[in-house]
C-alpha cells in the first residue's frame, strides 16, 4: 500500500460525457502528479501540482483539467470524452517537486468510454 | 528530456540475481537515475534512485557507471513476485515529472 488513494477504481461512461477522478496523496506529500496509461501510448505524464499550484504540464488535452485543493487532494476532470480516452489514470505524490524525491503511485482509476 | 535505452525483456531463474542494464548517454549533470517497476494490474512502484554513487536499499542495488552514461539495477535474489516491467527514468529538469519509456519486462522462472 503506497498510501496514495484514488477513487473511483472503475468508471464506465459514454462518449461526450464528463467525469472527475479523485486522488488523495500520502500524508505530508505536497506534490501530486497525474499519469495516463493506454495500450498504444504507454505511461504518459499529464500534469503536476505542488501545494495547490500547477507546476508542470505534459501531454494533457485541452478537454482535460486538474486542480489541487487546500487539503492537498487533487481532481482530474475529463470532459467531452472520446473512445480514445479509455485508459488507466494514475495519481502519484511526492514530498516535494525536486528530482531527488521518489514518487508513490496510487492503484489507478480504470476509465472505459463506450 | 534525456532518453534511456533498455532491453525489451529478460528472463531469470528464481533465487538468482538479475542485472538490468540501462543506457543514458545524453544524461546531464543534474539528472537523477530512477528505477520504477510495474507489477501486473498495479500502479508503478518506486524501486531505487541515485545521482552519482552506487545505492542500496531493501529492494535492490543501483550501480552507476563512472561516466554516468549507463547504470544497472541489481535484484539480488529474484522471486516470482519480482516479475514486472522495470523502467529506468532520468529526472532532473522541469520538476521531477517521470517520462516512462518501454521498460524491460522481467520474467522469473521457478
Amino acid at each position: 500500500d503506497s498510501g496514495v488513494t484514488q477513487t473511483p477504481k472503475h468508471l464506465i461512461t459514454a462518449t461526450g460525457q464528463r467525469v472527475t477522478l479523485r486522488c488523495s496523496p500520502r500524508s505530508g506529500d505536497l506534490s501530486v502528479y497525474w499519469y495516463q496509461q493506454s495500450l498504444d501510448q504507454g505511461l504518459q505524464f499529464l500534469i503536476q501540482y505542488y501545494n495547490g499550484e500547477e507546476r508542470a504540464k505534459g501531454n494533457i488535452l485541452e478537454r482535460f483539467s486538474a486542480q489541487q485543493f487546500p487539503d492537498l487532494h487533487s481532481e482530474l476532470n475529463l470532459s467531452s470524452l472520446e473512445l480514445g480516452d479509455s485508459a488507466l489514470y494514475f495519481c502519484a505524490s511526492s514530498v516535494a517537486d525536486r528530482a531527488r524525491y521518489e514518487q508513490y503511485f496510487g492503484p489507478g482509476t480504470r476509465l472505459t468510454v463506450t | 528530456d534525456a532518453k534511456t535505452t533498455q532491453p525489451n525483456s529478460m528472463e531469470s531463474n528464481e533465487e538468482e540475481p538479475v542485472h538490468l542494464p540501462c543506457n543514458h548517454s545524453t544524461i546531464s549533470g543534474t539528472d537523477y537515475i530512477h528505477w520504477y517497476r510495474q507489477l501486473p494490474s498495479q500502479g508503478p512502484e518506486y524501486v531505487i534512485h541515485g545521482l552519482t554513487s552506487n545505492v542500496n536499499n531493501r529492494m535492490a542495488s543501483l550501480a552507476i557507471a563512472e561516466d554516468r552514461k549507463s547504470s544497472t539495477l541489481i535484484l539480488h535474489r529474484a522471486t516470482l513476485r519480482d516479475a514486472a516491467v522495470y523502467y529506468c527514468i532520468l529526472s532532473g529538469r522541469a520538476g521531477n515529472k517521470l517520462t516512462f519509456g518501454g521498460g524491460t519486462r522481467v520474467l522469473v522462472k521457478p
